[in-house]
C-alpha cells in the first residue's frame, strides 16, 4: 500500500539554528500537506503544495515539492522556541477524495 | 464556532468495556474522519465518512464502528475494548470534494488508556 515516510525522525536543535524535514511518499502525489502538532496539541494545517517544484514561504518557513511530486520538504530558518512540535506532511491516499495518509512525522526539540 | 470539539478528554477503560467517543463540528463539513496516533506511527485513519449515512473504513478499522445519522456527528465505537486500543484519537473535518484534498481541521484528541 502507499507509504509516506518522513525524515528524520527527531531533531534537537539550538535556537537559531536551521532544520529541515524531509517527505518521502512511495506513490505520485496529487498534492501534499504539511500539519505542525504542538506538544500536547492536535495537528494545525499549514499549507498545501499542488504543482510540480512549487516553493512556497511562510515567513521563516519554506515549503518544496519536489518535480516528480513523490518528495517534499520544509526548512525553518533560525528556528524559534515557538517552532517546537511535531511536523507530519500528508498525501492522498489511494482512492482519492479527502483522505489522507500521514507521513511518520518529525519531532523538533530547540534548545536555548 | 467552536470548529471540532471531542468528548471526553480522557478516559481509562478495563479490557472488554465498550464505549464511544464522540466528535461533533459546526463548519458543515461533508467529510469526517477519525485518526488514531501512536508513537513513530503518525497518525492512521481508522474510519471516514463523506457525508451523513455514509461511512468506510480506514487503514486499521478493526474493533472500532462509527454511524454518521447527521452532517455535525461523527462518533466512534469501541466495541470491546483491549491494550492495543490505547491511543489518542482524533477527529477531523474539511469540505468534502470530489476531486482534491482540502485541509483538516482536528478535534482536541481523546487520551484513551486500556488496562
Amino acid at each position: 500500500g502507499q507509504q509516506v515516510m518522513q525524515i528524520p525522525q527527531y531533531q534537537h536543535v539550538q535556537e537559531g539554528e536551521d532544520f529541515t524535514t524531509y517527505c518521502n511518499s512511495s506513490t505520485t502525489l496529487s498534492n501534499i500537506q504539511w500539519y505542525k502538532q504542538r506538544p500536547g496539541g492536535h495537528p494545525v494545517f499549514l499549507i498545501q503544495l499542488v504543482k510540480s517544484g512549487e516553493v512556497k514561504k511562510q515567513k521563516r518557513l519554506t515549503f518544496q515539492f519536489g518535480e516528480a511530486k513523490k518528495n517534499s520538504s520544509l526548512h525553518i530558518t533560525a528556528t524559534q522556541t515557538t517552532d517546537v512540535g511535531t511536523y507530519f506532511c500528508a498525501g492522498p491516499s489511494t482512492g482519492g477524495g479527502n483522505k489522507l495518509t500521514f507521513g511518520t512525522g518529525t519531532q523538533l526539540k530547540v534548545e536555548l | 464556532n467552536a470548529g471540532v470539539t471531542q468528548t471526553p478528554k480522557f478516559q481509562v477503560l478495563k479490557t472488554g468495556q465498550s464505549m464511544t467517543l464522540q466528535c461533533a463540528q459546526d463548519m458543515n463539513h461533508e467529510y469526517m474522519s477519525w485518526y488514531r496516533q501512536d508513537p513513530g506511527m503518525g497518525l492512521r485513519l481508522i474510519h471516514y465518512s463523506v457525508g451523513a449515512g455514509i461511512t468506510d473504513q480506514g487503514e486499521v478499522p478493526n474493533g472500532y464502528n462509527v454511524s454518521r445519522s447527521t452532517t455535525e456527528d461523527f462518533p466512534l465505537r469501541l466495541l470491546s475494548a483491549a491494550p492495543s486500543q490505547t491511543s489518542v484519537y482524533f477527529c477531523a473535518s474539511s469540505p468534502q470534494t470530489s476531486g482534491s484534498s482540502y485541509e483538516q481541521y482536528f478535534g482536541p484528541g481523546t487520551r484513551l488508556t486500556v488496562t
